[in-house]
């Protein structure tokens, strides 16, 4: 069966420093994949997905980027964190199998102090 | 365009009570439609999904069904119990492929008191 894997599970960092949030699959090939953050409250916001290596949509501006090395990694990444970036990060993969819906990873809580 | 719409929370109920937590959605064609389940702390579950009108999606004692008529899908749970307390999720995919994205609710928070 299909699983996807985060890490790391927890992580503190200083403002100005940099990220990398780092998810992969196992199971499956050819996953559509998805960044989501969760900020303060519950509501998801989708920041990448990505539907093939090297293929990234963003969906809002922001100091974050995404990158699709490897069919089954995907990693987000920032040069200079704000406070704002805090939140709690989701890893998400689509592939037909699943009749459309997601697989989540267990997420990444960031703190930025 | 697509939109889901569920109620903002939070719901505070007793256990062994009824759960409903409302969940409508605009969207052209024929959606699928899915519940997700979020614990404290962790990632988002499918908790139970339906495809076509009329259909009941179900899992661990919670049901909805999908009724185009009045464009629904609401969650319900004939008794809730303490472990039920979490943050559910109502999301509908786009009628057209596996590329499309997810479009999901902001949540409702569940706690269910013992």
């Amino acid at each position: 069966s299909q699983t996807i894997h985060q890490w790391p599970a927890t992580l503190v960092q200083p403002v100005g420093s940099p990220l990398s949030l780092e998810c992969t699959v196992e199971g499956t090939s050819n996953p559509n994949l998805y960044w989501y953050r969760q900020a303060a409250g519950r509501g998801l916001q989708l920041l990448f997905y990505s539907v093939g290596i090297g293929q990234i949509s963003s969906e809002v501006p922001q100091n974050l980027s995404a990158s699709r090395p490897q069919d089954r990694q995907f990693i987000l990444s920032s040069k200079k964190l704000l406070l704002s970036d805090s939140g709690f990060y989701l890893c998400a993969l689509r592939t037909r199998k699943a009749n459309y819906g997601y697989t989540f990873g267990s997420g990444t809580r960031l703190t930025v102090v | 365009g697509n939109s889901v719409t569920q109620m903002e929370g939070p719901v505070t109920l007793s256990e062994e009570a009824f759960l409903t937590i409302n969940c409508t959605y605009t969207a052209t064609g024929y959606p699928s439609l899915f519940w997700y389940v979020q614990y404290p702390g962790e990632g988002l579950q499918l908790l139970l999904k339906a495809t076509k009108a009329d259909d009941k999606g179900s899992n661990k004692g919670f049901e909805a069904t999908y009724r185009k008529e009045t464009t629904s899908f609401h969650l319900e749970k004939g008794s809730v119990q303490v472990s039920d307390s979490a943050v559910y999720f109502c999301a509908l995919s786009p009628y057209g492929g596996a590329t499309n994205k997810l479009i999901f609710g902001t949540g409702t928070l569940l706690a269910v008191q013992p």
